[in-house]
């Protein structure tokens, strides 16, 4: 079964700080992997869709990586800023189903 | 497009009672998705729809829950009788697509309390 993990859990970063966000998946069996950002009380909000004959997806600050061999994708967001401040998920589609991440939390200090 | 529209965003209710939860999916996606989230287990699958057809079920809990699609553009989740535990967020996506091959599109939510 797939399994979906993301590290950390929570992130604390100032304000123009470019940072890093992990995920990683045990089965590089996928069709794609999709990045979200969720704010409190909120849905989900897709942020960036990788193929899996994709290599990477760019989308003004958010660049996100795929790396299917090693079972891993970056989403790097460049100079934050306190609007970023969400929880971040991503998730595989694998099989017959999209595996979630539980997500990291990031808080962007201004 | 609206996105993917669900109704109600807020339902309080108490044990015993129906709670009818609806989704209105993005024009033209063919799968549909109900998800429900805690913060004890993060988000869950409990049904998905493939051209208004039930795919896969198997992450519905229990009886209580059930679910229809009766056209491409409404879906409900029905839960009969309501009990505390159920107390989450449910979320419906959408997808073009068959199966999990499309990019996912998520309604705002509703929020149940069951009392």
């Amino acid at each position: 079964k797939q399994e979906v993990t993301q590290i950390p859990a929570a992130l604390s970063v100032p304000e123009g700080e470019n940072l890093v966000l992990n995920c990683s998946f045990t089965d590089s069996a996928i069709y794609n992997l999709q990045w979200f950002r969720q704010d409190p009380g909120k849905g989900l909000t897709s942020l960036l869709l990788i193929q899996s004959s994709q290599r990477e997806q760019t989308s003004g600050r958010l660049n996100a990586s795929l790396d299917k061999s090693s079972g891993r994708s970056t989403l790097y967001i460049a100079a934050s800023q306190p609007g970023d401040s969400a929880t971040y998920l991503c998730a595989v589609s694998s099989g017959n189903q999209f595996y979630f991440g539980t997500g990291t939390s990031l808080t962007v200090i201004p | 497009d609206a996105g993917v529209i669900q109704s109600p965003r807020h339902e309080v209710t108490e044990m015993g009672q129906e709670v009818t939860l609806r989704c209105k999916p993005i024009s033209g996606h063919n799968s549909l998705f109900w998800y429900r989230q805690t913060m004890m287990r993060g988000l869950e699958l409990l049904i998905y729809f493939n051209n208004n057809v039930p795919i896969d079920d198997s992450g519905m809990p229990e009886d209580r829950f059930s679910a229809k699609m009766p056209n491409a553009s409404f879906s409900t989740l029905k839960i009969q009788p309501s009990e505390p535990r159920d107390s989450a967020v449910y979320f419906c996506a959408s997808s073009l697509g068959g199966g999990h091959t499309g990019e996912l599109f998520f309604g705002e939510g509703s929020r149940l309390t069951v009392l």
